[in-house]
């Protein structure tokens, strides 16, 4: 099946600070998301991403398929922003079963 | 966007006995829902594939016997956790999305489930 694979692991930040979140995927996918899972576990719906790029106030994601990878962009981060992100994806058969990636545990100190 | 809901958010429950955890798409049908689980500080594994009106799809590994899947209706899923265990202690979500075209997913709020 597809793997899902997140860099980096941990992240750490100043407040105001930009950062980079990677996803690799090891097949063609579907569908895409990126999440932000809060404290209390919920997963919040950043993007909806399967290729090409979009932005959302500070954040921004894009999906270059045909290179089997996808980037979350967070400019001017706050401390809200912590908390650990999550891109899911599923494969072209169809299953629209989402495999997740391992995660970023992002960090912002103010 | 669509929302899904799930109940209970929260459940402590004794060895040996059952819960049960509702997953409810309430302003959309769903054909098909999703069961994750994530243990603390790891990402979320998905245990099953709900269908509505036919028998649940497991994931390699996962005891359907343990984890009993219903789907009775358009809009609700429910697992049931037989027996438990607190190995079985855990984060419980679902997920679901709109019918009919690839769109994003949505998920519950989650279940935190703690046997003891």
């Amino acid at each position: 099946g597809i793997q899902v694979e997140q860099s980096p692991p941990d992240l750490i930040l100043q407040e105001g600070a930009n950062s980079t979140l990677r996803c690799n995927f090891s097949d063609s996918v579907n569908n895409l998301q990126w999440f932000h899972q809060n404290p209390w576990g919920q997963l919040i719906n950043l993007f909806y991403i399967p290729s090409g790029t979009k932005q959302n106030g500070r954040l921004s994601a894009t999906t270059v398929a045909t290179e089997r990878y996808s980037l979350l962009y967070i400019s001017s981060s706050q401390t809200t922003d912590s908390g650990v992100y999550f891109c899911a994806a599923d494969t072209t058969s169809g299953t629209y079963k989402y495999i997740f990636g391992t995660g970023t545990r992002l960090k912002v100190l103010a | 966007g669509a929302v899904v809901s799930q109940h209970p958010s929260r459940v402590i429950c004794k060895s040996g006995t059952s819960v049960k955890i509702e997953c409810r798409s309430l302003d959309f049908q769903a054909t098909t829902m999703f069961w994750y689980r994530q243990f603390p500080k790891q990402s979320l594994m998905l245990m099953a594939t709900s269908n509505e009106g036919s028998k649940a799809t497991y994931e390699q590994g996962v005891e359907k016997d343990k984890f009993l899947i219903n789907h009775a209706s358009l809009t609700l899923s429910t697992l049931t956790v037989t027996s438990a265990h607190p190995e079985d202690s855990s984060f419980y979500i679902c997920s679901a999305r709109v019918e009919g075209r690839n769109t994003e997913a949505f998920f519950g709020q989650g279940t935190r489930l703690t046997v003891v």
